[in-house]
């Protein structure tokens, strides 16, 4: 059974500074991976996706994601955050089994 | 392209009733799947549709039902409301299983 990790429930850093969200993931066949961000009172958007090929994945809003299969770990990083990027993130794993499994979520504070 | 839309936004219901959300996804998806979200147990999978066939469900009760019309346009049920029912739902449509997610922004359901 796939599962998704996020260390820490709520981030917090200062404008400017870099972003580090964590997330580890399991799954039995190669994953296809992704990661979310919801804003309140909204549903989720896709920040970016790895399926196969670059392990080095660039998304939208100047974020970027690592595939490490050694590791099983697909790290989301930004590296000066703005304080438009306060929301809450989310990683998750597609089993190809018609189910998208999430991680807890990650709640980023950008201080001024 | 319209997104992905869910109708109503916002339901207040009583222990006991039922109630239908309803969305459209966009057009040309024909995978739509259904998540509930609550503060404590996060994004929680219900249950995915294909071409009007459930081809996969999360570990809800029978109370919770759904169901896709041949527009792709899919309805989800939830009979007998309880208190604990009270979250924000959440569907999504895509092209492929291996294809990211698109959101609608929810119907919160309040269950008093």
């Amino acid at each position: 059974a796939q599962s998704v990790t996020q260390l820490g429930s709520h981030v917090s850093v200062s404008e400017g500074a870099l972003v580090l969200l964590r997330c580890n993931y399991s799954s039995s066949v190669p994953p296809y991976l992704f990661w979310y961000v919801q804003y309140p009172n909204q549903g989720l958007q896709l920040l970016l996706k790895y399926t196969t090929g670059a392990t080095l994945v660039k998304g939208i809003n100047g974020f970027e994601a690592e595939f490490k299969k050694s590791e099983t770990s697909f790290h989301l990083t930004k590296p000066s955050a703005h304080m438009s990027d306060a929301a809450e993130y989310f990683c998750a794993v597609s089993d190809r089994g018609f189910k998208t499994i999430f991680g807890a979520g990650t709640r980023l504070f950008v201080k001024a | 392209k319209a997104g992905v839309t869910q109708t109503p936004r916002y339901l207040i219901k009583t222990r006991g009733q039922q109630v239908t959300l309803s969305c459209s996804p966009i057009s040309g998806h024909r995978s739509v799947s259904w998540y509930q979200q609550t503060p404590g147990q996060g994004l929680q999978f219900l249950f995915e549709y294909f071409s009007e066939t459930q081809r996969n469900k999360g570990n809800f009760p029978g109370r919770f039902s759904g169901r896709q019309f041949s527009n792709s346009r899919s309805e989800m049920n939830v009979s007998t409301l309880e208190l604990g029912d009270s979250a924000l739902y959440l569907c999504a449509s895509s092209l492929a299983s291996e294809s990211p997610l698109h959101f609608g922004n929810g119907t919160r359901l309040t269950v008093t």
